[in-house]
């Protein structure tokens, strides 16, 4: 699977926007972009996933680099609840490999 | 709808003991997947069903199976557990093996002492 690297950690604050990168240099031309985060004592959620152009829905929007070697998770205003650790996964998704493969994730904190 | 069910949440087994988790997907979800989630390592893949079949397994020992009823209700199985298996498990479902979308249930957590 090919991997991805994200920062530790970011901070932000209460209703300003957050960009979360996300580095998938070996990115293969049939590996998804996917996002999902997790909040404290929950499982997984999935926030949004795109191949190669920009994609936005009501959680976030998902900007690709045009190499795709990168890409970024926008939170447009971050609330107390945005407050997660947010994954970066690369999946095949045109074959039978359903598996997500789950790095480190990066800790997102919210200041009020 | 309602969402991903894991029963028991919390467990606590002995050493060598063996156990069963459950997980019941989503209403007209029929692939389930099963992840383990340990500070050490983060979430690793286990396994996924789909219509009572294993389609794919994770490199976890043969002591972790698995297995999907035909209502999609799926259970996993630990034998012989071992210290290092405490963790959090998580069940995730989706529609189908196409569909992105994998839905997590919140886990249950098995400490073994």
């Amino acid at each position: 699977d090919a991997k991805t690297t994200q920062p530790n950690s970011m901070e932000s604050n209460e209703e300003e926007p957050v960009h979360l990168p996300c580095n998938h240099s070996t990115i293969s031309g049939t590996d998804y972009i996917h996002w999902y985060r997790q909040l404290p004592s929950q499982g997984p959620e999935y926030v949004i996933h795109g191949l190669t152009s920009n994609v936005n829905n009501r959680m976030a929007s998902l900007a690709i680099a045009e190499d795709r070697k990168s890409s970024t998770l926008i939170l447009h205003r971050a609330t107390l609840r945005d407050a997660a650790v947010y994954y970066c996964i690369l999946r095949d998704d045109t074959g039978a490999n359903s598996k997500l493969t789950f790095g480190k994730g990066i800790t997102l904190s919210v200041r009020p | 709808k309602a969402g991903v069910t894991q029963t028991p949440r919390y467990l606590i087994k002995t050493r060598g003991q063996q156990v069963t988790l459950s997980c019941s997907p989503i209403s007209g979800h029929r692939s389930v997947s099963w992840y383990q989630q340990t500070p050490g390592q983060g979430l690793q893949f286990l396994f996924e069903y789909f219509s009572e079949t294993q389609r794919n397994k994770g490199n976890f020992p043969g002591r972790f199976s698995g297995r999907q009823f035909s209502n999609s209700r799926s259970e996993m199985n630990v034998s012989t557990l071992e210290l290092g298996d405490s963790a959090l498990y998580l069940c995730a479902s989706r529609e189908s093996t196409d569909d992105t979308e994998a839905f997590f249930g919140q886990g249950t957590r098995l400490t073994v002492v």
